[in-house]
């Protein structure tokens, strides 16, 4: 498969634990935050968003914790899969407007079996 | 489910040509986009457009122009391919702002 970073950060969890991705973004003008996964070979997967009048959001196993003073933004996922293993970033932008969205670089999840 | 297909997920061309990339979406959305992503540099926006016929410069446009006649297709184009365009192209679409964009699986293109 194709790697999508050669040198990202990488959290190594055992499967059946829970796993939390961190991302710092840099706009305090940002009003609207997404997570993406993004498997080997594949485009980037829509997972969650979060608007900044809200600090928390639950899907299905993943919450988005999002803390406007310190600019960080958080993904956890709850009882960790095989399959969960991906790149995973954060994008940063503004409800007015999906055209400049801002894209971290990444972390690779790894799931220890 | 959002379907945002791209015609071809390997290109092998030479310098100089010309080079098509194709993208369509089954959604109706307003916004489409192409990005390309580099190792260490992430994502990088290259076009996108808000409208039929509209199209607005990304990041890194040069050598690259775009057309989009129909609301569903986005095109690609690089009018002389050369050896640093090779990389992952990556199209999106989304409803409007403040909506996520959703990506296809990625075209990845060699200049040879």
């Amino acid at each position: 498969g194709e790697s999508v970073g050669l040198h990202l950060p990488t959290l190594s969890v055992q499967e059946g634990d829970n796993s939390i991705i961190n991302c710092a973004y840099s706009n305090s003008a940002s009003d609207y935050f997404i997570w993406y996964k993004q498997e080997s070979g594949k485009g980037p997967q829509f997972i969650i968003d979060i608007r900044s009048n809200m600090d928390k959001r639950q899907g299905q196993r993943v919450t988005v914790l999002l803390n406007k003073t310190v600019k960080h933004l958080s993904l956890q996922i709850a009882a960790t899969q095989p399959g969960d293993s991906a790149v995973y970033f954060c994008a940063e932008g503004s409800m007015d407007s999906s055209y400049k969205l801002i894209f971290g670089s990444g972390t690779r999840l790894l799931v220890r079996p | 489910d959002v379907k945002v297909t791209q015609s071809s997920r390997y290109l092998v061309k030479r310098t100089g040509e010309k080079v098509f990339l194709e993208c369509v979406q089954d959604m109706d959305h307003e916004n489409m986009f192409w990005y390309r992503q580099d190792p260490g540099l992430g994502l990088r926006l290259i076009y996108f457009s808000y409208d039929v016929k509209m199209k607005e410069k990304g990041d890194i446009p040069e050598g690259y122009s775009v057309s989009r006649e129909k609301k569903e297709r986005f095109s690609l184009i690089l009018e002389s391919a050369s050896t640093n365009q090779t990389s992952m192209y990556l199209c999106a679409s989304s409803l409007s702002g403040g909506s996520p964009l959703h990506f296809g699986n990625g075209t990845r293109l060699t200049v040879t």
